[in-house]
């Protein structure tokens, strides 16, 4: 079955160190690859997206996202975090006729 | 963990009725539903959010009046597209807050087609 997964529930990264957000999909053929962040109390948030071409996104925040096929990965990354990317991060994958997220992420920012 | 059921998975129905979909959290109470669309290949769009007992909450340029929204328990939510057209076919998505606990859960996601 597709699925999407995120290894990690919980990160913790000090103000202005780097950050990398695992992220697995599943479905072979050609996916469609998303990251949203979604702060409390609000709704989601796309960060980037994949589709075609370039494997390494750039999206908004200062974030990016590097599709490797030969792993299926697509993680997040940005390197130097912010105390306000304190959020939960969603990778997400469309196939053919669904959605597909992962569990989520929460990220937590310490000075 | 956290489980949100969503149903149904897939619906057809004709042009001008209307369809409820439903999301419901199984172990956990959610104060806020969050119901998305989300066109083929594009990302997701927020319709609009709920809170429990409370009226929703509807992003810019959705129909509150086609899109109705319950959310009268703390374990359910519900969309229902009235008068359904063939331009709402889509694929709907709730995620569900969990109260107290903090996080985000999402149901199976439902796709509509209105023929």
């Amino acid at each position: 079955a597709q699925s999407v997964t995120q290894p990690d529930i919980h990160i913790t990264v000090s103000e202005g160190a780097s950050l990398e957000l695992r992220c697995n999909y599943s479905y072979g053929a050609t996916p469609y690859l998303f990251w949203y962040v979604q702060s409390p109390g609000q709704g989601l948030q796309l960060l980037l997206k994949y589709f075609s071409g370039d494997t390494l996104v750039q999206g908004i925040k200062g974030f990016e996202a590097e599709f490797k096929r030969s792993q299926s990965s697509f993680n997040l990354r940005k390197p130097s975090v912010h105390w306000s990317d304190a959020a939960e991060y969603f990778c997400a994958e469309t196939g053919a006729n669904n959605l597909f997220f992962g569990t989520g992420t929460r990220l937590t920012v310490i000075p | 963990g956290a489980v949100v059921s969503q149903h149904p998975s897939r619906v057809i129905c004709k042009s001008g009725t209307s369809v409820k979909i439903e999301c419901r959290s199984l172990d956990f109470q959610a104060t806020t539903m969050f119901w998305y669309r989300q066109f083929p290949k594009q990302s997701l769009m927020l319709m609009a959010t709920s809170n429990e007992g409370s009226k929703a909450t509807y992003e810019q340029g959705v129909e509150k009046d086609k899109f109705l929204i319950n959310h009268a328990s703390l374990t359910l939510s519900t969309l229902t597209v009235t008068s359904a057209h063939p331009e709402d076919s889509s694929f709907y998505i709730c995620s569900a807050s969990h109260r107290g606990v903090g996080g985000y859960t999402f149901g199976s996601g439902t796709r509509l087609t209105v023929v």
